[in-house]
């Protein structure tokens, strides 16, 4: 079983639409992230979540809506998508705020064309 | 305020070679350090941490790291490169006691040459 998984995978898609993207951990974890990869690998947190309450707001445009329905799922929809926006978004999560290790995702690719 | 900066975006070893990645860190509170890699098209996966205990921190596959406060560094090392080790490395730091909150280095890509 996949510890955190991500849907979907590969995600290609015009300017201007709205897309999500699911995130799940079975890890019983309580605290999960999202992060942005760019093209140049660069990574940079985006948002996190402790048992569905949100921790950490980076400065991220309010087109990026995550939300926690529990504490084993964190989507991410993203409103009228623009071409900066094409990057690698990984979930993670992290057994609390405690510094510990971070188990990611696979990631999903989204191309705004 | 927090940063990571890792010295070389690429780095090519032959097979069996000593690895070296350099990363060093600024933080204005003591830092919890951690050594991800990333295989291609997949996600992280931790090599190793530093929080607070022993200096030297080994990992897994044979990498280590050594924390040294005096050059804010965090430098990678493995005694001998094997062709799986071909991947992306990166750094990244948190404040101990700031929910978690990793600032990740610019990555280098490890090439190991036959």
């Amino acid at each position: 079983d996949t510890a955190v998984s991500q849907t979907p995978k590969y995600l290609v898609t015009q300017m201007g639409n709205d897309k999500s993207i699911k995130c799940e951990q079975n890890l019983g974890h309580d605290t999960m992230y999202w992060y942005k990869q760019d093209s140049k690998k660069f990574l940079k947190i985006m948002f996190s979540y402790n048992n569905k309450e949100l921790i950490i707001n980076e400065t991220v445009p309010n087109r990026f809506s995550p939300k926690s329905p529990d504490k084993a799922h964190l989507n991410l929809h993203i409103n009228s998508l623009e071409l900066g926006d094409s990057a690698v978004y990984f979930c993670a999560s992290s057994q609390d705020l405690n510094g510990g290790e971070l188990f990611f995702g696979e990631g999903s690719r989204l191309t705004v064309l | 305020a927090q940063s990571v900066t890792q010295l070389g975006s690429h780095v090519s070893v032959s097979e069996g070679a000593l690895v070296l990645l350099r990363c060093n860190y600024s933080s204005s509170v003591p830092p919890y350090l951690f050594w991800y890699v990333q295989y291609p098209n997949q996600g992280l996966q931790l090599l190793l941490k530093y929080t607070s205990a022993a200096t030297l921190v080994k990992g897994i596959n044979g990498f280590e790291a050594e924390f040294k406060k005096s050059e804010t560094s965090f430098h990678l090392t493995k005694p001998s490169a094997h062709m799986r080790d071909a991947a992306e490395y990166f750094c990244a730091v948190s404040p101990e006691a700031a929910g978690n909150k990793l600032t990740f280095g610019g990555g280098t890509r490890v090439l190991v040459k036959p």
